[in-house]
């Protein structure tokens, strides 16, 4: 049962325009919610998190937006330069447990064309 | 300030063989987690180590088994290998404080085990 949900494996952007991607979850109770990018070779990169509680986070050229009423988040990057193609990663964090077990989706890869 | 390092970078076991990967977790850092990514999925929580206790455990069978050491380095064991543990595995080092704040693990790159 995939908790977590990345329904397009591929994206291609123009550079300087805006790239979303999407995730969906199943469950209402996830208290975080964070994106990772990957480059081949490398292990997974922190991008941005946003909790819960609010429906917006911020930083830089990096937006993540949560949609609870949906169980959706996006995560926009504007505008999208060569150096962000890589391998999107959404993941949420389980209640309660205190572990920061982390439950990711299956990935999105996005191409910036320059 | 290191990152995290893992060893080795590739491995080939045989079916039925143990394996053990290695994990140096990144200065200050107190947890670590381990993952599998198998092929064109995202990474699996198998388990995490906090003060060398495991400490959470994803839907892996006891083959699979880990330490953690008082430097906070740790490794993963896996026993009686299967095919279907061929993947990349990810070590991933957090400070455990305040949970409420999670500004994410730092992942190693991997170690790419093929069971052949």
């Amino acid at each position: 049962d995939q908790q977590v949900k990345q329904n397009s494996p591929s994206l291609s952007v123009q550079e300087g325009r805006i790239s979303i991607l999407n995730c969906d979850y199943t469950n209402s109770m996830f208290d975080y919610f964070l994106w990772y990018k990957k480059y081949p070779a490398e292990g997974p990169t922190f991008l941005i998190s946003i909790s819960s509680i609010k429906d917006k986070n911020e930083d830089g050229r990096f937006t993540v937006f949560l949609n609870k009423s949906a169980k959706h988040l996006s995560l926009h990057i504007v505008p999208s330069q060569p150096g962000d193609s890589a391998v999107y990663f959404c993941a949420a964090t389980p209640p309660g447990s205190g572990t920061y077990k982390y439950i990711f989706g299956t990935g999105t890869r996005l191409k910036v064309l320059a | 300030e290191t990152g995290v390092t893992q060893s080795p970078t590739h491995l080939i076991k045989t079916r039925g063989q143990q394996v053990t990967l290695r994990c140096s977790s990144q200065s200050g850092h107190n947890t670590v987690s381990w993952y599998q990514q198998a092929l064109g999925q995202g990474p699996q929580f198998i388990f995490q180590y906090y003060r060398e206790e495991e400490n959470g455990r994803g839907n892996f069978p006891p083959r699979f088994s880990g330490l953690q050491f008082p430097n906070y380095s740790s490794e993963l064991n896996v026993n009686a290998l299967e095919l279907d543990d061929s993947a990349l595995y990810l070590c991933a080092s957090s400070f455990r404080a305040n949970r409420r704040h999670p500004y994410g693990y730092t992942f190693g790159s991997g170690t790419r085990l093929t069971v052949v």
